[in-house]
């Protein structure tokens, strides 16, 4: 049982290029969510998944996609990649019935 | 929109009490939360308090709220070195509701 896992670890991209940031959970969750974490603002939800086939804009959605592919995969994909857009980007999702948000370790992502 | 607000730092001395305080502007705030954050990991939850409790005893741990004035604490007690870490505030204002509010984190340094 691995949890909630994230692919790369690290990526350093430049202005404009694209790329796509993966997230799977292996607990049978029924809701994912993207956030970015930058310091001193704390954690801003970007994008989430309710179920399957849902998605919904959270508070920082601009020059981002999602995509829920199945209910245990949920991508973050990053049209052109802007220097705002570096950041600590954490996956995490949550059981249908449950208070906890479980994360994944994080992606740390350097746009230069 | 719904805010949280934590001071950035705190610094404690092995073995005493460290006291992290949060406030939150959403009068409907129904859950509170405490996550914590150590280096270079996801956030994991430590403990959950409902708006109709005061306070919250766990081992260590106590959270005290205070409806009134919207302030939520958390007591750490006895100090560890372990207990380094970022911790994090956050609200909801109903079971289920898919957004968290995340404040902005305060980093704990325990000194020797």
């Amino acid at each position: 049982n691995a949890g909630v896992t994230q692919t790369p670890k690290f990526q350093v991209l430049k202005t404009g290029q694209s790329m796509t940031l993966q997230c799977a959970q292996d607990m049978n969750h029924n809701s994912m969510y993207w956030y970015r974490q930058d310091p001193g603002m704390g954690l801003r939800l970007i994008y989430y998944s309710a179920s399957e086939g849902t998605t919904d804009k959270g508070e920082v959605p601009n020059g981002y996609n999602v995509s829920r592919l199945n209910k245990r995969e949920f991508s973050l994909r990053l049209e052109s990649a802007a220097p705002s857009q570096t950041s600590v980007y954490f996956c995490a999702s949550r059981a249908r019935s449950a208070y906890e948000q479980y994360f994944g370790p994080g992606t740390r992502l350097t746009v230069t | 929109g719904e805010d949280v607000e934590q001071s950035l730092f705190l610094s404690v001395r092995e073995g005493d009490s460290s006291v992290i305080n949060c406030t939150y502007t959403d009068s409907s705030s129904t859950y509170l939360y405490w996550y914590k954050q150590e280096p270079g990991a996801g956030l994991q939850l430590l403990t959950y308090i409902f708006s109709n409790m005061d306070m919250k005893q766990d081992q260590r741990l106590t959270v005290l709220l205070n409806k009134k004035d919207k302030h939520l604490s958390l007591r750490i007690a006895d100090t560890q070195t372990g207990d380094s870490a970022i911790y994090f505030c956050a609200e909801s204002n109903n079971f289920g509701n898919e957004k968290l509010t995340f404040g902005t984190g305060t980093r704990l340094t325990i000194i020797p």
